[in-house]
């Protein structure tokens, strides 16, 4: 099974401000496989990126994804009120789907 | 509009069972894989299971020979028949619609979730 692991754990960051979050997999990933999500709490999450780079419907484009292999990157460039949340990357292999185990963007 | 909205939710003894369900509405159900993910309080996701167009399903370990993914698409409706219940079962159970298979991987839309709690 690959394992995702997200990094940093948490990052505090003032609105405005550019934010990296990294995901590393265990095992090289197909990039179409790779995809991001954002997660408020007490809601369901929400498709960001898919196929590693590509942006989901009516996703700003603050958002970026990139990477390829094992290394993959989600960029938000200004940080607005409604980025503060967890987001998760997610990847698909061997018809199974596994998360890394988030990331909690905080405001600062 | 896409809809998902889950059901059959509840608090279950340990070893004991509940079908969960989820309700689709404005897409065509049938032409969409389908999966549960769920979530324990104050944890992150975890895929749960997955059935293709074709009936074909696929199952976390952690859940395999208890669980049982099936869809009615006469009904629109997702299933998941979960038996065998233990504490660490206890969960946010989401339903979640796949993108097309020429998009990509990503789950595209969610319900709002279903509550699972299982207590001895």
């Amino acid at each position: 099974e690959i394992v995702l692991t997200q990094s940093p754990g948490t990052l505090s960051l003032s609105p405005g401000e550019r934010a990296t979050l990294y995901c590393r997999a265990s095992q090289s990933v197909s990039s179409s496989s790779l995809a991001w999500y954002q997660q408020k709490p007490g809601q369901a999450p929400r498709l960001l990126i898919y196929g590693a780079s590509s942006r989901a419907t009516g996703i700003p484009d603050r958002f970026s994804g990139s990477g390829s292999g094992t290394d993959f990157t989600l960029a938000i460039s200004r940080l607005e009120p409604e980025d503060f949340a967890v987001y998760y990357c997610q990847q698909y292999g061997g018809s199974s789907w596994t998360f890394g185990q988030g990331t909690k963007v905080e405001i600062k | 509009e896409v809809q998902l909205l889950e059901s059959g939710g509840g608090l279950e003894q340990t070893g004991g069972s509940l079908r969960l369900s989820c309700a689709a509405s404005g897409f065509t159900f049938s032409s969409y894989a389908m999966s549960w993910v769920r979530q324990a309080p104050g944890k992150g996701l975890e895929w749960v299971s997955a059935i293709n167009t074709g009936d074909n399903t696929y199952y976390a370990d952690s859940v395999k020979g208890r669980f049982t993914i099936s869809r009615d698409n006469s009904k629109n409706t997702l299933y998941l028949q979960m038996n065998s219940l233990r504490a660490e079962d206890t969960a946010i159970y989401y339903c979640a619609k796949r993108l097309a298979y020429s998009t990509g991987n990503g789950f595209d839309y969610w319900g709002q979730g279903t509550q699972v709690t299982v207590s001895s």
